[in-house]
């Protein structure tokens, strides 16, 4: 079956400081992996998508970038943490070439940028 | 725009049926899922709707009308677990897998 792992689970950062979150993906080739950023209450924004190693589409312009040097890595980063960074950060995969694509999702990191 | 509006917050009786609805727009539609979200988790998958009719999995249902734009959670025979947000998901025809979330619904159950 396959898993979805994220860490670190929570992260304290103060503004201006570097970040990187890693997603990794298990029991499955080729998928296609999401970031997305829920603030306190609010829906899920995407961020970044990628269909395959070094594919990244980016949804919303900010200070963050991703990566995918593996097929089953995804890493979120960003060089200057800004307070309206914080939020709680969802890694997904969905099935690539399938028909109801359904995005599954990992625990999660929660951010406070301060 | 691909506006996808849910109601932000219901309450409900345990034991009793709730409806938690989702209006779309319609152009472009290419599928609806429900996700449930408890407080301080990660959302995970209820259902998916891409034709016209109700979708049964046990205690939960989810409707979906695609002329209307509109589709429906149900849930049934409500427990205090199901207290949780559920979110609305759409998938557009010229936005290959990606999905656009609705701001989510929170649901309270009470004794």
């Amino acid at each position: 079956s396959q898993t979805i792992h994220q860490w670190p689970a929570t992260l304290v950062q103060p503004v201006g400081s570097p970040l990187s979150l890693e997603c990794t993906v298990e029991g499955t080739s080729n998928p296609n992996l999401y970031w997305y950023r829920q603030a306190a209450g609010r829906g899920l924004q995407l961020l970044f998508y990628s269909v395959g190693i070094g594919q990244i589409s980016s949804e919303v312009p900010q200070n963050l970038s991703a990566s995918r040097p593996q097929d089953r890595q995804f890493i979120l980063s960003s060089k200057k943490l800004l307070l309206s960074d914080s939020g709680f950060y969802l890694c997904a995969w969905s099935p690539s070439g399938t028909a109801t694509d359904t995005q599954y999702f990992g625990p999660g990191t929660r951010l406070t940028v301060l | 725009g691909q506006n996808i509006d849910q109601p932000t917050e219901m309450t409900a009786t345990e034991g009793a049926i709730v409806q938690i609805n989702c209006t779309y727009q319609t152009s472009g539609f290419n599928g609806l899922f429900w996700y449930q979200q408890h407080a301080g988790e990660a959302p995970t998958f209820l259902s998916y709707n891409v034709l016209d009719g109700l979708e049964e999995k046990g205690r939960f249902s989810s409707f979906l009308s695609r002329s209307k734009g509109y589709s429906y959670l149900l849930l049934k025979e409500l427990q205090m677990k199901d207290s949780a947000s559920y979110l609305c998901a759409v998938r557009w025809n010229n936005a290959g897998n990606m999905l656009t979330f609705g701001g989510g619904t929170r649901l309270m159950v009470k004794p």
